[in-house]
């Protein structure tokens, strides 16, 4: 596609179960990020991809959050055992990752509401 | 905290008129840019301007940049109603990929 493509556009789960969100990057960008974002609050970093490695796992929020990335395309972030203060929109971007001064394409979200 | 700071929080015009958009960070930068986000989903890069360029034009956008002040501004000249949205600012800072983004600017623009 022509753009970042991220799924399911809103999940609902019940406390405790685990979930996968999915995003498929533009072609060709090697680099992929994923953001949290709350009601009303800014992006928080989670992870960040240069093709299939993370150099960066730094903004995980804890062990239950885990992501892989395979083929340098689809990407998955995975929360198991959710809780309440889980849910949040949870955005993907992508860039060519030329270097310092390259822009973010990011996708729609995924809306995550953990009951 | 790292976070960049925006100002105002929101803000409210009417159409015609022009908004500004102020972040300011606390450290060196390698560049600096402005996203738009409509109804708390996707993002859409706006503008980037690099440590060593003063002012950006693009369109009724005008972004200037102060590294003295550390602060940017962000313009919108001639505001429509579609340009009610929120506007974040990022920055890139050192050897680290990740963006440092601010908390955002709500900006409401009435018919």
């Amino acid at each position: 596609g022509a753009g970042v493509s991220q799924s399911p556009s809103n999940k609902v789960t019940e406390k405790g179960k685990d979930v996968e969100l999915r995003c498929d990057p533009i072609s060709g960008h090697t680099a992929l990020y994923w953001y949290r974002q709350s009601l009303g609050q800014g992006l928080e970093f989670l992870i960040y991809f240069q093709g299939n490695s993370a150099p960066d796992k730094s903004g995980l929020p804890s062990d239950r959050f885990s992501a892989e990335r395979t083929g340098g395309s689809v990407s998955t972030l995975t929360i198991q055992r959710t809780q309440q203060e889980d849910s949040a929109v949870y955005l993907c971007a992508s860039s060519l990752d030329t270097g310092s001064n390259e822009k973010l394409f990011f996708g729609s979200g995924t809306q995550l509401s953990v009951l | 905290s790292q976070q960049g700071e925006e100002d105002p929080q929101a803000l409210s015009i009417q159409e015609g008129e022009n908004a500004t958009m102020n972040c300011s960070y606390k450290t060196s930068i390698n560049n600096l840019q402005w996203y738009r986000q409509n109804s708390g989903r996707g993002l859409v890069h706006l503008i980037l301007i690099r440590s060593n360029e003063r002012e950006k034009h693009s369109g009724r956008l005008r972004v200037t940049l102060d590294t003295s002040k550390k602060s940017s501004s962000l313009l919108i000249t001639a505001s429509r109603a579609a340009d009610t949205a929120s506007y974040f600012c990022a920055y890139s800072a050192g050897n680290n990929r990740k963006l440092i983004w601010g908390l955002g600017t709500s900006l409401a623009v009435n018919p």
